[in-house]
């Protein structure tokens, strides 16, 4: 595997269950993201991991926890969630938040919220 | 707050014929400006950064400039496969990426 890989692919779930999503880089980068896009919207940056801490956390609400268990991989923990939440939630990985490299995505997981 | 903005929202184009996609941006000091392409239902796709004003980058048909309030994404002879939504974004000194909500193109044969 290469660059940024997420699992799954696309999701439907109720708005009682609970479920994760998966990113896992093969970059050797320090620096993680999870972003919302929805249609005709800009990128919403959610969280952001660097050397596994949590440097942001952009006013999301506690239905979506991240985790980050190391520099590697990257979960998104959802949990009764809404309708409007239904959207492509993308990850992304860049060496660190110190230097000016750019971000690389993974392919994104499209999430339908019934 | 660092803000970006593009122009325009979408762009029709025949195959073949040049244009040019801009991205403004206020930041409080720039590490760097970034393109990226990106397919629907796909990730964004990096092409390329620009760290400071006058550097120019090119890869295909697209080449990509910088001052120190605008980028300009220059399509030459564009054909239908660079069909996309091209978004910029940048990065202040401290500060998260902030992305632009891009320009949806699309390349007519």
């Amino acid at each position: 595997e290469t660059g940024v890989t997420q699992t799954p692919r696309h999701l439907v779930m109720g708005m009682t269950n609970k479920k994760s999503l998966k990113c896992e880089q093969h970059l050797g980068h320090n620096a993680m993201y999870w972003y919302k896009q929805s249609a005709k919207k800009p990128l919403e940056l959610m969280f952001v991991y660097n050397f596994k801490e949590q440097t942001e956390n952009n006013s999301v609400p506690s239905r979506f926890s991240p985790e980050c268990p190391n520099s590697s991989h990257l979960f998104l923990h959802l949990h009764t969630l809404q309708p409007e939440d239904s959207a492509l939630y993308l990850c992304a990985s860049s060496q660190d938040m110190e230097s000016g490299d750019e971000q690389y995505f993974g392919p994104g997981t499209r999430l339908t919220v019934t | 707050e660092d803000q970006v903005t593009q122009s325009p929202e979408a762009l029709r184009l025949q195959e073949g014929e040049s244009s040019s996609l801009n991205c403004s941006y206020t930041v409080s000091g720039l590490r760097g400006l970034f393109w990226y392409r990106q397919d629907p239902g796909k990730g964004p796709e990096f092409l390329f950064t620009l760290y400071s004003a006058g550097e120019e980058k090119e890869k295909e048909r697209l080449k990509a400039t910088l001052t120190k309030k605008e980028s300009f994404l220059h399509i030459t002879a564009p054909k239908p496969e660079d069909s996309a939504t091209y978004l910029c974004a940048v990065r202040g000194y401290g500060q998260n990426f902030v992305f632009g909500p891009g320009t949806r193109l699309s390349v007519l044969p």
